[in-house]
């Protein structure tokens, strides 16, 4: 059983630029949500897609956004980069019958400079 | 406004002792608990839940402790091992419908001495 997979490891970007992660689901989960983790500070909840469509968002402003393939991976996109968007980014997934049993991915660490 | 409160940023402990870690909440609409361990460069890795009409839920050498009225819930690790060494995340769900967000606290840091 394959576990949930992130790339990039590591992403270093300009403000003002555009920047896509990359999130694949642990094989037989059908949903993906996808957490911010600044440093010193536990995940924060950016949004949920479930059957390629955004069902659940948090506090986070439009220029955050994302996709879901047919094969239930996942895209983060966070357009005009802002320096506060330095974070660990990371995915979980988990299959619709254990909804609370979310299973991580190592996470892509996002510098913006 | 912080919903889920681990108050006590890092926690050292004996190995063989019992580890305490504490977490409190304030919104009465969670349904389910969770622990979660995390390890420098990996992400969170889920170790144990609760729902919220339990008191108690065991595996192994993990407890989890949930106090509704207090709104308050806590981790023993019996005995403590070095490997625990690691940030624990105490997180939350609820609301219902299809959306299962976790809302997470700040994490301690457990520290086991040989």
């Amino acid at each position: 059983e394959t576990g949930v997979t992130q790339s990039p490891t590591h992403l270093i970007k300009t403000r003002g630029q555009q920047v896509t992660l990359r999130c694949s689901s642990q094989s037989g989960h059908n949903t993906v949500s996808w957490y911010q983790q600044a440093l010193g500070q536990g995940p924060q909840f950016i949004f949920q897609y479930y059957r390629e469509e955004e069902n659940g968002r948090g506090n986070f402003p439009p220029r955050f956004s994302g996709l879901q393939f047919p094969n239930y991976s996942s895209e983060l996109n966070v357009n005009a980069l802002e320096l506060d968007d330095s974070a660990l980014y990371l995915c979980a997934s988990y299959a619709g019958s254990r909804p609370y049993e979310q299973y991580f991915g190592p996470g892509t660490r996002l510098t913006v400079t | 406004d912080q919903q889920v409160k681990q108050n006590s940023p890092s926690l050292s402990v004996q190995e063989g002792r019992i580890s305490i870690l504490n977490c409190d909440y304030t919104n009465s609409m969670f349904d389910y608990f969770l622990w979660y361990k995390k390890y420098p460069a990996e992400g969170p890795t889920f170790l144990i839940s609760i729902s919220s009409i339990k008191d108690k839920n065991e595996d192994g050498r993990f407890t989890v402790f949930l106090n509704k009225s207090a709104k308050h819930l806590s981790l023993h690790i019996v005995p403590s091992q070095p490997g625990d060494s690691a940030v624990y995340f105490c997180a939350a769900s609820g609301g219902g419908g299809s959306n299962y967000k976790l809302t997470f606290g700040k994490g301690t840091l457990l520290t086991v001495n040989p």
